[in-house]
């Protein structure tokens, strides 16, 4: 039972354009959600962020947005960059149970120059 | 910066061997963390430590055990390999705070025979 989303497999845009990553998931005890991106040959590494108490965080040109009635985040890069293509992860928690995350299926993005 | 190390990027083993994946932190974080990730299933939470000989189940323990004699090392045991346990295995740590990030190793990839 897969209580973390990603419905897109795989996503290509131009480079400059905005990048639009979804995100689904289905237990409304998750209060804390989190992307990370991922390189081959690499661990994840820690992207952005976003508590249930807020509906937008942003950070240059990661903006993270939450629906917590649809239980819908998305991830928007702006502009995107041909070193934004990586695997992208979205994980969910509950607070206090601190690294222990659900991660989603992950999105494969390219941005062609 | 964060460092976390993988003893082995890859690896190969016969089916029933038993199998030590082993990790190690420089930044003296409280928790560590073992996941697994696989096509189409993102990352899994195998078992994870708060604290030297704590232990704790994640989602996915079963066939798996694990062992934090010192703080900064976490061992991930396969007590006999079978062909299903062939993943990229990550290990992780973060610091006790309440929605500390994690930050990754580079992962070993294991195959079983």
């Amino acid at each position: 039972d897969q209580q973390v989303k990603q419905n897109s497999p795989s996503l290509s845009v131009q480079e400059g354009r905005i990048s639009i990553l979804n995100c689904d998931y289905t237990n409304s005890m998750f209060d804390y959600f989190l992307w990370y991106k991922k390189y081959p040959a690499e661990g994840p590494t820690f992207l952005i962020s976003i508590s249930s108490i807020k509906d937008k965080n942003e950070d240059g040109r990661f903006t993270v947005f939450l629906n917590k009635s649809a239980k819908h985040l998305s991830l928007h890069i702006v502009p995107s960059q041909p070193g934004d293509s990586a695997v992208y992860f979205c994980a969910a928690s509950v607070t206090g149970n601190t690294g222990k995350l659900i991660f989603g299926q992950g999105t494969t993005l390219q941005v062609k120059p | 910066d964060v460092k976390v190390t993988q003893s082995s990027r890859y690896l190969v083993k016969r089916t029933g061997e038993k199998v030590f994946l082993e990790c190690v932190q420089d930044m003296d974080h409280e928790n560590m963390f073992w996941y697994r990730q696989d096509p189409g299933l993102g990352l899994r939470l195998i078992y994870f430590s708060y604290d030297v000989k704590m232990k704790e189940k994640g989602d996915i323990p079963e066939g798996y055990s694990v062992s934090r004699e010192k703080k900064e090392r976490f061992s991930l045991i396969l007590e006999s390999a079978s062909t299903n346990q062939t993943s990229m295995y990550l290990c992780a740590t973060n610091h006790g705070f309440l929605n500390s990030p994690l930050h990754f190793g580079n992962g070993t990839r294991l195959t079983v025979t």
